[in-house]
């Protein structure tokens, strides 16, 4: 079966940080771009940003909301994926997912998805 | 721009036709994907290409392009069907990607 599963989420002051993680299973991992969505509550999906694979040299591209503070990783030999975030601010809570990203003759998708992993930043 | 913009809410009856607009620059250039998510869950692939479904979809899901203009189609829907649903596509830069503002979709 192919899944994600999120974890690392949490309340954090403002300021601070906090690393997600993104544990795969049922697909090859180390082939696949791997990105990260959130979702404010009661709000829309925004893109927060995406690494690819080793191939296309772990290129790392970033929503303008997080670029600077926040930073995606991965580590192939675990098949998992990570998002390192610095200097949160209220603004970024949300539920944060991770997803693979597919592509095949000009087409874009985004499947399958975590069940994300809620991040609460306040004082 | 970089932005997709859907309506942000539908009704349909139940069994009958509803299509979902997003509207942007740059599907002049990249194929829309589809979302669906219900309350409290993750969102889930139901449109990819110019008009693919994975498997376990239901074939009333249809997908379309002209312009700047993806839409999303349902015929027949039923009360399962009711859910927030976004597309996405990549910006104009093609480095990014962007999601749909969603659209509600209620089932009378």
């Amino acid at each position: 079966e192919v899944q994600l599963v999120e974890s690392g989420g949490g309340l954090v002051q403002p300021g601070g940080s906090l690393k997600l993680s993104c544990a795969a299973s049922g697909f090859t991992f180390s082939g696949s771009a791997m990105h990260w969505v959130r979702q404010a509550s009661g709000k829309g999906l925004e893109w927060v940003g995406r690494i690819r694979s080793k191939a296309n040299s772990y290129a790392t591209a970033y929503a303008a909301s997080v670029k600077g503070r926040f930073t995606i990783s991965r580590d192939d030999s675990k098949n998992t994926a990570y998002l390192q975030m610095n200097s949160l601010k209220t603004e970024d809570t949300a539920v944060y997912y991770c997803t693979r990203h597919r592509w095949y003759e000009g087409f874009d998708w985004f499947d399958p998805w975590g069940q994300g992993t809620l991040v609460t930043v306040s004082s | 721009s970089s932005e997709l913009t859907q309506d942000p809410a539908v009704s349909v009856a139940l069994g009958q036709t509803v299509r979902i607009t997003c509207q942007g620059d740059s599907l002049k250039n990249y194929y829309a994907s589809w979302y669906q998510q219900k309350p409290g869950q993750a969102p889930v692939l139901v449109i990819y290409g110019k008009n693919n479904r994975p498997s376990g979809i239901p074939d009333r899901f249809s997908g379309s392009s002209s312009g700047n203009t993806a839409s999303l189609t349902i015929t027949g829907a039923q009360a399962e069907d009711e859910a927030d649903y976004y597309c996405n596509s990549r910006d104009s830069s093609g480095n990014h990607y962007v999601f749909g503002t969603g659209t509600k979709v209620t089932v009378l």
